[in-house]
């Protein structure tokens, strides 16, 4: 069964730095690995997907990287603000139809 | 659009009640699903529904029951409400089957006592 690990789960960090968030999968046979944004008490809005055959993507201040031989992924945010503090989750398909998530990284911007 | 929305928004059951949760998208989505999301462990498929009319069961399907009543709606349903049962309840949906972005709806959060 795919595991997906996310590390640290909590990230402090000042307003203006740049971070990396970690994302690490068992198994590399995926179709694709998404990175979701879930504000408190709210549903999670999909910020990028890379297909398996691609190596990143970037949309804005994100840039989300995939390496599937060595089943990681990273998302990096550049300038980071108080408005980017959520939990950041990522999540591989595995399957049809099959998602499998992590636990996720609660970061918080400090103004 | 409204995207998806989920109701209700909270719902408080003793153990044994039944009840539904109700799911609807206005995007004229073909792939619908429904996970819970439980701490520290993330989000776990309960069932999804490929196209209208067929159903499928996902990773943690005991204790839950599905309808996709046409192509907008797919609800969920809890025959016999156990403890084990509270959770956050998220619906999603894709345009397609598969390696697709999942739009999601804001959640429910059900507490069995």
């Amino acid at each position: 069964k795919q595991e997906v690990t996310q590390i640290p789960a909590a990230l402090s960090v000042p307003e203006g730095e740049n971070l990396v968030l970690n994302c690490s999968f068992t198994d590399s046979a995926i179709y694709n690995l998404q990175w979701f944004r879930q504000d408190p008490g709210k549903g999670l809005t999909s910020l990028l997907l890379i297909q398996s055959s691609q190596r990143e993507q970037t949309s804005g201040r994100l840039n989300a990287s995939l390496d599937k031989s060595s089943g990681r992924s990273t998302l990096y945010i550049a300038a980071s603000q108080p408005g980017d503090s959520a939990t950041y989750l990522c999540a591989v398909e595995a399957g049809a139809n099959n998602l499998f998530f992590g636990t996720g990284t609660r970061l918080t911007v400090i103004p | 659009n409204a995207g998806v929305t989920q109701t209700p928004k909270f719902q408080v059951l003793k153990t044994g009640q039944s009840m539904t949760l109700q799911c609807a998208q206005d995007m004229n989505h073909n792939s619908m699903y429904w996970y819970r999301q439980d701490p520290g462990m993330g989000l776990r498929l309960i069932y999804y529904s490929a196209s209208e009319g067929t159903t499928d069961k996902g990773e943690v399907p005991n204790g839950y029951n599905v309808s996709r009543l046409n192509k907008r709606e797919f609800s969920l349903r809890l025959e016999s409400a156990a403890p084990s049962q509270t959770s956050v309840y998220f619906c999603a949906s894709t345009p397609g089957v598969v390696k697709e972005t999942q739009y999601f709806g804001p959640g429910t959060r059900l507490l069995v006592l």
